[in-house]
């Protein structure tokens, strides 16, 4: 089968760095994506990884261990407009089909 | 530049009727998709076109069928609404397959609330 585990909540504080895991099961896949989603929003995408390593993007980062079968989603200088849910998700190659994780949901406190 | 759009936003159903959900793009995009959200549960994959008159399953295909008749729109019907369809319903699209860097860019629409009675 194919799944992916996220955290279901982490919290933290303005200002500091926080940490969204990502280890999943899959047969074969192009690479890992990451989705933000404000509350009654729609998903919008925040970065993607098709090789091993770390990418940048901002505050943002994103890295992938294929080896691993893991990726983490890296947000620094956490703002309150950060608070949301964050999905990692893997297209497959068999299908094109892209498979969502359940989400995290990231609250930053003041 | 509309991007991906989804019509209704929000629609009240009883049980046993039908209805039809339009997503539209305007980006050229090969690929479409239709996700359904539920509470803790993340976006769950229903049906998938990788190209005009094409579709696929996909995790949770029961009770729902899509048709691509036209590259720039993909239609998911209910043809027989069950409270268990109550959902919020996503419509989105991605880039040609032809480069895969942008292959996993999904584009969303606002979505779709729909609840069952």
């Amino acid at each position: 089968g194919q799944s992916l585990e996220q955290p279901s909540e982490v919290t933290a504080v303005e200002g500091a760095i926080v940490q969204i895991n990502c280890t999943y099961q899959t047969s074969g896949f192009y690479g890992l994506s990451w989705y933000q989603q404000h509350d009654g929003g729609a998903p919008t995408f925040l970065s993607y990884n098709a090789l091993d390593g770390l990418e940048e993007t901002g505050r943002f980062s994103s890295f992938l261990s294929r080896s691993d079968s893991y990726g983490y989603l890296l947000l620094q200088e956490l703002q309150m407009k950060d608070s949301a849910s964050y999905f990692c998700a893997v297209a497959h190659t068999g299908g094109f089909k892209t498979i969502f994780g359940a989400g995290t949901r990231l609250f930053v406190k003041a | 530049n509309a991007g991906v759009t989804q019509t209704p936003k929000f629609r009240v159903l009883k049980t046993g009727q039908s209805m039809t959900l339009l997503c539209a793009q305007d980006m050229n995009h090969e690929y479409m998709y239709w996700y359904r959200q539920d509470p803790g549960m993340g976006l769950r994959l229903i049906h998938y076109s990788v190209g005009e008159g094409t579709t696929a399953k996909g995790e949770v295909p029961d009770g729902y069928n899509v048709s691509r008749l036209k590259k720039q729109n993909f239609l998911l019907g209910l043809e027989s609404a069950a409270p268990s369809q109550t959902s919020v319903y996503f419509c989105a699209s991605s880039y040609s397959k032809l480069d895969r860097g942008q292959l996993e860019k999904l584009f969303f629409g606002s979505g779709t609330q729909l609840s069952v009675l």
